[in-house]
């Protein structure tokens, strides 16, 4: 009963592939996310997504483009792979309202997908 | 914009206490988070803290001062599981995303607990 998950676990591929990470939330939740953590670590927001809003971070490349199915999925397609787009992209998912009230609206992690663009 | 520091490293023996500090700038603040980062899996959910003061959960407590832009992990009676990076992030409300403002991580803290 994973709460948010991710597929594949592991990508690797060529440069100038396209290539799509799929994630899926049974939370219920009402908004998702994109992160990117690089080699150092750092762990950057690339989009948000709820059924109202797209946020796009200004920083990514139009290459990336969320897709979005239904409230439960968060898909992430990347056209014409480039080297630096290795790193380990991470979804997320988070829930603002709790029976009425706002709630912190902590953000809960899928188990990441590690992506080599070789 | 926005800014968010927290030490690369500390190390500490099990048993022991260690407290991780974080400073922040933020134009919209909206709340500060902890988030634990074993190696090669996600960040899990630690704590959150959106007044001042301090919030205590088992062997983790965290505090906030608003005023300093200022937080802390406090961790108690170490654990070698407790090896991890840990990330502070705050919600900046000046930077829209979900439904109260994205999430800004620092680049987190790698903790090692030595027997």
């Amino acid at each position: 009963d994973t709460a948010v998950s991710q597929t594949p676990k592991y990508l690797v591929t060529q440069m100038g592939n396209d290539k799509s990470i799929k994630c899926e939330q049974n939370l219920g939740h009402d908004t998702m996310y994109w992160y990117k953590q690089d080699s150092k670590k750092f762990l950057k927001i690339m989009f948000s997504y709820n059924n109202k809003e797209l946020i796009i971070n200004e920083t990514v490349p139009n290459r990336f483009s969320p897709k979005s199915p239904d409230k439960a999925h968060l898909n992430l397609h990347i056209n014409s792979l480039e080297l630096g787009d290795s790193a380990v992209y991470f979804c997320a998912s988070s829930q603002a309202r709790t029976s009425g009230v706002w709630g912190p609206d902590t953000q809960y992690f899928g188990p990441g997908t590690r992506l080599t663009v070789l | 914009g926005q800014n968010i520091d927290q030490p690369t490293e500390m190390t500490a023996t099990e048993g022991a206490i260690v407290q991780i500090n974080c400073t922040y700038q933020t134009s919209g603040f909206n709340g500060l988070f902890w988030y634990q980062q074993h190696a090669g899996e996600a960040p899990t959910f630690l704590s959150y803290n959106v007044l001042d003061g301090l919030e205590e959960k088992g062997r983790f407590s965290s505090f906030l001062s608003r005023s300093k832009g200022y937080s802390y992990l406090l961790l108690k009676e170490l654990q070698m599981k407790d090896s991890a990076s840990y990330l502070c992030a705050v919600r900046d409300l000046s930077r829209r995303g979900g439904s109260q403002g994205n999430l800004i991580f620092g680049k987190g803290t790698k903790l090692s607990v030595k027997p």
